[in-house]
């Protein structure tokens, strides 16, 4: 298996453009999440998907931000207007649990926002 | 809503055991989970603790109380690539969701 893929690995973009993260889970988990990673606020849930529906998105921080499960193989998340706090690692995991106490992330995307 | 505490950092020494504390305030617990991240890696999955008692899996044992909602990672025969940073997480049955704690930086030294 080849585990969870993110792309791109590394994103530099400047202020004010539109940046969107891509993720492929693991075939046959029906749970995916996405996450942000930062030195000041650690490991930060964003939005959590469960058979492609959004289950809870309480952890997106504003509306800049949104995500999307057309499939389920393939889940995307966008900022747009991007700003510099924005700058962080994403990870993007996934689960066969509901809930998911055993996710598998992804390599991660560091973002850079200039 | 959810809380975890665990210590920020640790260090111990090559070849010892080291304990990384995790307690936990949650509404509605369902079970504790452990992550390993080394710097620039993305988080691995170490094991699950749905009931009180210790797990065990090689060199690394995960144990929880749900009384004293109070879990522990507990590593032996310390090696340097233990060197990261270990999660606790809490599976919360109300929300249906993991939280994970800040994180507790572990340092191996010789």
């Amino acid at each position: 298996d080849a585990g969870v893929i993110q792309s791109p690995r590394h994103e530099v973009t400047e202020m004010g453009q539109e940046v969107t993260l891509r993720c492929k889970p693991i075939s046959g988990h029906n749970s995916l999440f996405w996450y942000r990673q930062t030195m000041m606020r650690g490991l930060e849930l964003l939005i959590y998907f469960n058979n492609n529906v959004p289950i809870d998105d309480s952890g997106m921080p504003e509306d800049r931000f949104s995500a999307k499960m057309p499939n389920a193989s393939f889940s995307t998340l966008k900022i747009q207007p991007s700003e510099p706090r924005d700058s962080a690692v994403y990870f993007c995991a996934s689960s066969f649990q509901a809930g998911g106490y055993e996710q598998y992330f992804g390599p991660g995307t560091r973002l850079t926002v200039t | 809503g959810q809380s975890l505490e665990q210590p920020s950092e640790v260090t111990a020494v090559e070849g010892a055991i080291v304990q990384i504390n995790c307690t936990y305030q949650t509404s509605g617990f369902y079970g504790l989970s452990w992550y390993q991240q080394h710097d620039g890696g993305a988080p691995t999955f170490l094991s699950y603790n749905a009931l009180d008692g210790l797990e065990e899996t090689g060199r690394f044992s995960s144990f929880l109380s749900r009384s004293d909602s109070y879990g522990y990672l507990l590593l032996q025969e310390l090696q340097m690539k233990d060197s990261a940073s270990y999660f606790c997480a809490v599976r919360d049955r109300g929300y249906q969701k993991v939280t994970f704690g800040i994180g507790t930086k572990l340092q191996v030294i010789p």
